[in-house]
């Protein structure tokens, strides 16, 4: 069965700042991967999802990822923060034949 | 409709008393999945239902808890005799293909259960 690590629970960033939240995955062949936000009192949105191909995508609101099949790793990356990215990111897995499962998810704070 | 439409939002019940929290997919997707999210524990997988094939009910966490989906559509997660334990926000979400295969799954905004 597929599962998925998001290693840091909060993280705190000052606007403007670089932002990197980690997200490692078990699965035997290639996943379909995606990130998910979730701001407060929202529903979840999708940020950006990989399937194939190219093994870094551009997702909205600025934020990419990056698929890295050697460490098993897709990292959501966002070149400079903004205090509306304060959310909660959730990373996940699909395989194709089964359900999404979810990473337990990072906070982001963003300080002035 | 447009998206996923979950109902109530909003739930307070008794212990003990059962509970039934309702879905509505978007229309033509086939696979539809129901999720707990707690404080802390991120999204937990419940159930999922795929066109008409039988559903996977290998994450619902006792027998209390079940789901059926009407003609392909409109689900229900039922819970029976709830548990303080039960308190979380229950999301419901649908996706053209199972498992996120070539898309994404779109969510609803949940029901938040309560229960005292």
């Amino acid at each position: 069965a597929q599962s998925v690590t998001q290693p840091d629970i909060h993280i705190t960033v000052s606007e403007g700042a670089s932002l990197e939240l980690r997200c490692n995955y078990s699965y035997g062949a290639t996943p379909y991967l995606f990130w998910y936000v979730q701001s407060p009192g929202q529903g979840l949105q999708l940020l950006l999802k990989y399937f194939s191909g190219d093994t870094l995508v551009q997702g909205i609101k600025g934020f990419e990822a990056e698929f890295k099949r050697s460490q098993s790793s897709f990292n959501l990356r966002k070149p400079s923060v903004h205090w509306s990215d304060a959310a909660e990111y959730f990373c996940a897995v699909g395989t194709g034949y089964s359900t999404l499962t979810f990473g337990k998810g990072t906070m982001l704070l963003v300080s002035p | 409709g447009a998206g996923v439409s979950q109902s109530p939002s909003n739930k307070v019940t008794e212990k003990g008393k059962d509970v039934e929290l309702r879905c509505d997919p978007i229309s033509g997707h086939t696979a539809l999945y129901w999720y707990r999210q707690s404080l802390g524990q991120g999204l937990e997988f419940l159930i999922y239902f795929q066109g008409n094939s039988a559903p996977d009910k290998s994450g619902l966490p006792s027998d209390r808890f079940s789901a059926e989906r009407t003609g392909g559509s409109v689900s229900t997660l039922t819970i029976q005799r709830t548990q303080q334990e039960d308190s979380a926000v229950y999301l419901c979400a649908s996706s053209s293909k199972i498992g996120g295969g070539g898309t994404e799954a779109f969510f609803g905004q949940g029901t938040r259960l309560t229960v005292v």
